[in-house]
């Protein structure tokens, strides 16, 4: 199974400003067509994970474009430009090129 | 809108048996992969099940092989996990999602005696 490693476990930022989580994967998730499958979760206390980010850098509908997304090949980061309050919760990324669909261990934002 | 509506959970007692359904509406479920991923109290997400749009493509996460299965109702607009010989580590809360990208409020699954 492809092994996905998230850093930090957890940060505390001040709203306002940048945070940046890095999701690193044991293979690569380059697909022969092309497309990286790497994807970003936020799980909002009480809440079931909601999509943010597909294919590494593309943002789910409705979501800020204060949240971005890059990498390639086994290196990805998720980018949030000015952190609201509302961005509490635990972040996932996943990869979905290989069966079966494997998580990192979550980041968990909170709000200084 | 995306609704998936995930219900059968409860308290099991291991070696037992739980059916969990899953009825989608505002999109054409029909058109869709869908998939199960629980999430064990306090931890991290682990993805169970997947079936492909007819039903012919079916993949399992090796902890459950051999005791759930998963099935779907493109006519009922349903999703289905039957989850048989029921151990403790499988007490979670099992989201429907489809494809990777809509999620299910989720339903919990205890398994205890």
């Amino acid at each position: 199974d492809i092994v996905m490693t998230q850093t930090p476990l957890s940060l505390s930022v001040t709203p306002g400003q940048p945070a940046s989580i890095s999701c690193k994967s044991s293979q690569s998730l380059l697909h022969s067509d092309g497309r990286t499958f790497l994807n970003w979760y936020l799980q909002k206390p009480g809440q079931p994970p909601q999509l943010l980010i597909y294919e590494v850098s593309n943002r789910f509908s409705g979501v800020p474009d204060r949240f971005s997304g890059s990498g390639s090949g086994t290196d990805f980061t998720l980018k949030i430009s000015r952190v609201e309050a509302e961005d509490v919760g635990v972040y996932y990324c996943m990869q979905n090129i290989h069966v079966p669909p494997t998580f990192g261990q979550g980041t968990r934002l909170e709000i200084k | 809108e995306v609704q998936l509506v995930e219900s059968g959970g409860g308290l099991a007692q291991p070696g037992g048996s739980l059916r969990l359904s899953c009825a989608a509406s505002g999109f054409t479920f029909s058109n869709y992969e869908m998939n199960w991923v629980r999430q064990a109290p306090g931890k991290g997400l682990e993805w169970v099940s997947y079936i492909s749009i007819s039903g012919s493509i079916i993949y399992y996460a090796d902890s459950v092989k051999g005791r759930f299965t998963i099935s779907r109702d493109n006519a009922k607009n349903s999703l289905y996990l039957l989850m048989n010989s029921l151990r403790a580590e499988d007490t979670a809360v099992y989201y429907c999602v489809r494809r990777l990208d809509n999620w299910g409020q989720g339903t919990l699954v205890t398994v205890s005696s």
